[in-house]
């Protein structure tokens, strides 16, 4: 059975940073790209960072770039999200989302989510 | 950025309905869109793939169709256990993009 069950999330101050991560199972993880979806509280959903099966190819959206790191370790069958100088808008739930293909195709299993809060 | 436009916003029916949900493209991108279910407090579920293909273990109640820049989500009859919220996704460029959503509810 596929499983993806992301950690790492909780309450951060403006500025700050937080590292999520997605421990896989249940697959091979080595074999698939990745990606990081959020959902702010009550809105709908946003596709944050991809990263390729060999972490050869990395994308993000425009928000989050210079600030945001993903990164894997296949030997861990573990996804990061590196999340640094975090606004207010960052506040969401973060999903890891397992892609079929590189480049972004579709995210045919999910995690249950982590919840990052930026507050003062 | 592909902007992707649900409608509607929110929507009402009756168990056995046909219920059809529309996601519009501001540009065409061929068949490159799928469908999720999201239901309170969990994650989304995907349902169909590239327009009109039924992920494995989907009943079959639920289809899609379109190409270009207009699809269509259907829901030949709904049952109790559809209720929640339906996201178009595009994947024809970066950043990948998501409609606003469409909120199911039971009459």
């Amino acid at each position: 059975e596929v499983q993806l069950v992301e950690s790492g999330g909780g309450l951060v101050k403006p500025g700050g940073s937080l590292r999520l991560s997605c421990a896989a199972s249940g697959f091979t993880f080595s074999s698939y790209s990745m990606n990081w979806v959020r959902q702010a509280p009550g809105k709908g959903l946003e596709w944050v960072s991809f990263i390729s099966s060999s972490s050869r190819y990395i994308y993000y959206t425009d928000s989050v770039k210079g600030r945001f790191t993903i990164s894997r370790d296949n030997a861990k069958n573990s996804l990061y999200l590196q999340m640094n100088s975090l606004r207010a808008e960052d506040t969401a739930v973060y999903y890891c989302a397992r892609d079929v293909t590189s480049p972004p195709r579709y995210f045919d299993y999910w995690g249950q989510g982590t919840l990052v809060t930026v507050s003062s | 950025d592909i902007q992707m436009t649900q409608s509607p916003s929110s929507l009402s029916a009756s168990v056995g309905d046909r219920v059809t949900i529309t996601c519009q493209a501001s540009q065409d991108i061929s068949n490159y869109l799928n469908w999720y279910q999201q239901k309170p407090g969990k994650a989304p579920k995907l349902l169909i793939y590239d327009a009109s293909n039924l992920e494995t273990g989907v009943p079959s109640r639920f289809s899609g169709s379109g190409s270009g820049t207009d699809f269509t989500f259907t829901i030949s009859s709904l049952q109790p256990e559809d209720i929640a919220t339906y996201y178009c996704q595009e994947y024809d460029n970066l950043p990948i993009t998501f409609g606003q959503g469409t909120r199911l509810e039971i009459k």
